[in-house]
């Protein structure tokens, strides 16, 4: 079974550019997230969309991320502008119905330096 | 406010030198609690999920345990392939029923 694909694997940019990640999820799983993972901390949770739609984005700082996912599959984050503080990996995850207690498959993340 | 700590950030073990991560967490209204490992340049990935007071999970080398107030990972004679970073992380209905993650402890096993 394919895991959840991310891409770029990697990302430099100076600040105040953009950048925008992408990821596909598991097929058929209907809940996809997106996490931020700054170095020696745990992941904290962006967005997680539930087919096409969203959930939760209580922790997205919504003036510079945006998130999509169309057609409910696949998914892009972007940043616009960039900050030094969004040094970090973004990692997407994704999970068959989004129901408490299910496991969530990770990618490997994409990581982002920003200079 | 909702909050998960891990202990110790880091562990050095020797081969068969068998130890225990901590992860005490305080949330009102817990569902489960999460293990996930993640090792170096890879995303998460799941272990465990315990629900109640009083559960235990095993898996090869590793045996979950929870009560009211933590969970303990205990690594019964671990080899260097178990080295990797162990993350804990809760879930409950008042966060929307997001994983809250933990630090994680950082585990390294010496031939």
């Amino acid at each position: 079974e394919a895991g959840v694909a991310q891409s770029p694997r990697y990302k430099i940019i100076e600040k105040r550019q953009s950048v925008a990640f992408w990821c596909n999820p598991i097929s058929g799983h209907a809940t996809l997230y997106w996490y931020q993972q700054i170095l020696g901390q745990g992941p904290k949770l962006l967005i997680q969309f539930q087919n096409n739609g969203v959930v939760d984005d209580s922790q997205l700082p919504k003036d510079r991320f945006s998130a999509e996912r169309l057609k409910g599959v696949d998914s892009t984050l972007k940043i616009q502008p960039a900050k030094l503080e969004d040094s970090a990996v973004y990692l997407c995850a994704s999970s068959p119905t989004g129901t408490a207690n299910e496991k969530l498959f990770f990618g490997s993340g994409t990581q982002l330096s920003v200079l | 406010e909702d909050q998960v700590t891990q202990s110790p950030e880091a562990l050095r073990l020797q081969e068969g030198e068998s130890s225990s991560l901590n992860c005490s967490y305080t949330v009102s209204g817990l569902r489960g609690l999460f293990w996930y490992r993640q090792d170096p340049g890879k995303g998460p990935e799941f272990l465990f999920t315990l629900y109640s007071a009083g559960e235990e999970k095993e898996k090869e080398r590793l045996k979950a345990t929870l009560t009211k107030k933590e969970s303990f990972l205990h690594i019964t004679a671990p080899k260097p392939e178990d080295s990797a970073t162990y993350l804990c992380a809760v879930q409950a209905p008042r966060n929307t029923d997001k994983l809250i993650f933990g630090t994680g402890t950082r585990l390294q096993v010496f031939p």
